[in-house]
């Protein structure tokens, strides 16, 4: 079984500054990952994934993420911060092993930017 | 459509009536989510099928949910004798083969 943990509920950080939201994921096989972003009322929007390759993967709006093998984390980063980048940010992972097991989804984390 | 349609967007009923939610998927996506999120909260997966495969039902909260899709396509959520507890949105995502999912807008249930 796989599972997601976002250990911050809310991550509050200044206009231009970097920002980090952090994932930690368990999972028997191998580990497909992802961050989504979610705007007030809307659905959810895919950011960027690891599959396979580069540990640093380069998604939508500036945003990148690191891919850690051995302390199993996926932190989402950004080097300089907008306000609208507020929003609800979700990690995700899925078994790459099996395509059996559904996506198991974090608790999210609250990005806000202050001006 | 180019990406994962739900209908209808906003549903209010009455306690104890039963409703049915659409969700059709991108053409060719042979995994279909249904996820429920609460207000400002996580996802909490409900069900999945992939292709031809029995349907992952472990996430249905209890008997009076249930889904199913037509042809490998369309899906209905079904939930039966609704409570105020049920009231959130339902979310559906598609997927090609395991990588990224698509979400849709979603429908915001209320139950009054």
């Amino acid at each position: 079984a796989q599972s997601v943990a976002q250990p911050e509920d809310q991550v509050n950080v200044a206009e231009g500054n970097p920002l980090t939201v952090k994932c930690t994921y368990s999972v028997s096989g191998n580990p497909y990952l992802f961050w989504y972003v979610q705007y007030p009322n809307r659905g959810l929007q895919f950011l960027l994934k690891y599959i396979t390759g580069d540990n640093l993967v380069k998604g939508s709006y500036g945003f990148e993420a690191e891919f850690n093998k051995s302390q199993t984390s996926f932190h989402l980063k950004k080097p300089s911060a907008l306000v609208s980048d507020s929003a609800l940010y979700f990690c995700a992972v899925r078994d790459g092993d099996n395509y059996g097991q559904n996506f198991v989804f974090g608790p999210g984390t609250r990005l806000s930017v202050l001006p | 459509g180019a990406g994962v349609s739900q209908s209808p967007s906003n549903k209010v009923t009455e306690k104890g009536k039963d409703v049915e939610l659409r969700c059709d998927p991108i053409s060719g996506h042979t995994a279909l989510y249904w996820y429920r999120q609460s207000l400002g909260q996580g996802l909490e997966f409900l069900i999945y099928f992939q292709g031809n495969s029995a349907p992952d039902k472990s996430g249905l909260p209890s008997d009076r949910f249930s889904a199913e899709r037509t042809g490998g396509s369309v899906s209905t959520l079904t939930i039966q004798r609704t409570q105020q507890e049920d009231s959130a949105v339902y979310l559906c995502a598609s997927s090609p083969q395991g990588h990224k999912a698509f979400f849709g807008q979603g429908t915001r249930l209320t139950v009054v």
